[in-house]
């Protein structure tokens, strides 16, 4: 059956620090991967969206990448601040627009 | 502009009930997506309507059913309530429904069977 694992832990971090999220798929071929946020009690929020022929893609501070053959996409913020601590989901899609979501990693980030 | 808005915010029935949710998409957006969550998981699919047709399905019992409206707006009814049923319903509206498509998500509704 499909997985994806994200860091179940809670990443802390330094502010002024990039942090790094990690999200691995099984048994999936997504067309699309997209990466969210979501503050507690809120629905998530969409951040950035990336295309199965794509590398890598940055939106300011954020950063997405994708490797196919490993399964993984990578999520960075650099410069991170107080105001990022949330938890962070990705999500896949494949030819049908439904997303297929990780259990989220929460991200902290102290002064 | 107003997002997604979700009605109602809060609920609590009783094992056995049943319970009618509510969304309004954002303007022009046709496409409406119902999704669970529950405490500690990412959101799980549930239901997605486009022109007011099914268009998936996700691994639900049938107590779980939804409609869209001409408006797109949408409703989500859950019959014979189960404790596990008990977590936070998100409606996601996007423009065209496509894979691919930014989907914006509304605030939820949280239910509480006991």
């Amino acid at each position: 059956s499909q997985k994806i694992e994200q860091n179940s832990e809670a990443l802390n971090i330094q502010e002024g620090k990039t942090a790094t999220l990690t999200c691995n798929y099984t048994n999936y071929s997504p067309a699309y991967l997209q990466w969210y946020r979501q503050d507690p009690g809120r629905g998530p929020v969409f951040l950035l969206l990336i295309r199965e022929n794509e590398k890598e893609k940055r939106k300011e501070r954020l950063k997405v990448t994708f490797d196919t053959t490993l399964k993984q996409s990578l999520f960075h913020i650099t410069a991170s601040q107080p105001a990022d601590s949330a938890t962070y989901l990705c999500a896949l899609t494949g030819t049908a627009s439904k997303l297929t979501f990780g259990t989220g990693t929460r991200l902290q980030v102290t002064l | 502009d107003a997002g997604v808005t979700q009605s109602p915010t809060h609920l609590i029935k009783t094992r056995g009930q049943h319970v009618t949710l509510r969304c309004s998409p954002i303007s022009g957006h046709k496409s409406v997506s119902w999704y669970q969550q529950v405490l500690g998981q990412g959101p799980q699919f549930i239901f997605q309507y486009y022109e007011k047709e099914e268009r998936g399905r996700g691994n639900f019992p049938d107590r779980f059913s939804a409609r869209q409206f001409p408006n797109y707006s949408s409703e989500l009814n859950v019959n014979a309530l189960l404790l596990g049923d008990s977590a936070l319903y998100l409606c996601a509206s996007s423009l065209a429904g496509t894979s691919g498509s930014e989907q914006f998500f509304g605030p939820g509704t949280r239910l509480t069977v006991l």
